[in-house]
């Protein structure tokens, strides 16, 4: 079965600096990908950044970058010059299919504040 | 629309009600998909329709929930008998397709506190 661990319950940096939000998970199909979201206190899920498990380059979005290691099985996320509308819970999520299930299946996320 | 929508927003209701959440998918997206959030922790996910299809319900809680859907558009859950244990956000997310590789469109969710 499908399973997404996010180690960092919460996290403060402070504004302008880099942060990697670490993402480890587990599954047995040979071709996945895997999704990063941002949630702020507003509550909706904002989609970041997806990396294919066969994409030979890390994927970047702006900002946003993914440091994939696929032997590892982690998929971080790593946020250059951060700002303070940063500040929210950020998800990484794994495609699930299996006992019925289907779409993505998410870590327990990290609280991620930036600070002035 | 441009949007996945939900509503209401905030439904507040006492418990041994029956409530109903909608949600209104993105145009043209077959997939839909219904999470649980409950405060402080990650999303739980409910069950999926492909179409007007759910192929299976057993990650739906109890068999006080249920869900339908409308052809390829609006779908609602119904929670009856809420138990104050149903207190959290639901919500709703639309994809073109259930290709691995498909990103989730989320709405802004339903926030159902049972009093």
């Amino acid at each position: 079965a499908q399973k997404i661990t996010q180690t960092q319950p919460g996290m403060f940096v402070q504004e302008k600096e880099a942060v990697t939000l670490d993402c480890t998970y587990d599954t047995s199909d040979q071709s996945y990908g895997l999704f990063w979201y941002k949630q702020p206190s507003s509550g909706e899920m904002i989609f970041l950044i997806y990396q294919g498990s066969y994409d030979e380059q890390n994927a970047t979005e702006g900002r946003y970058s993914l440091n994939f290691q696929k032997a590892r099985k982690s998929a971080n996320l790593v946020i250059s010059a951060s700002q303070l509308g940063d500040s929210a819970m950020y998800f990484c999520a794994l495609p699930f299919r299996g006992g019925g299930a289907d779409g993505l299946t998410f870590g327990k996320g990290t609280h991620l504040i930036i600070q002035p | 629309g441009a949007g996945v929508s939900q509503s209401p927003s905030n439904k507040v209701t006492e418990k041994g009600k029956d409530v109903e959440l909608r949600c209104d998918p993105i145009s043209g997206h077959t997939a839909l998909y219904w999470y649980r959030q409950r405060l402080g922790q990650g999303l739980e996910f409910l069950i999926y329709f492909q179409g007007n299809s759910a192929p299976d319900k057993s990650g739906l809680p109890s068999d006080r929930f249920s869900a339908e859907r409308t052809g390829e558009s609006v779908s609602t859950l119904t929670i009856q008998r809420t138990q104050q244990e149903d207190s959290a956000v639901y919500l709703c997310a639309s994809s073109r397709s259930r290709a691995t590789n498909e990103k989730l469109f989320f709405g802004s969710g339903t926030q159902l506190s049972v009093l």
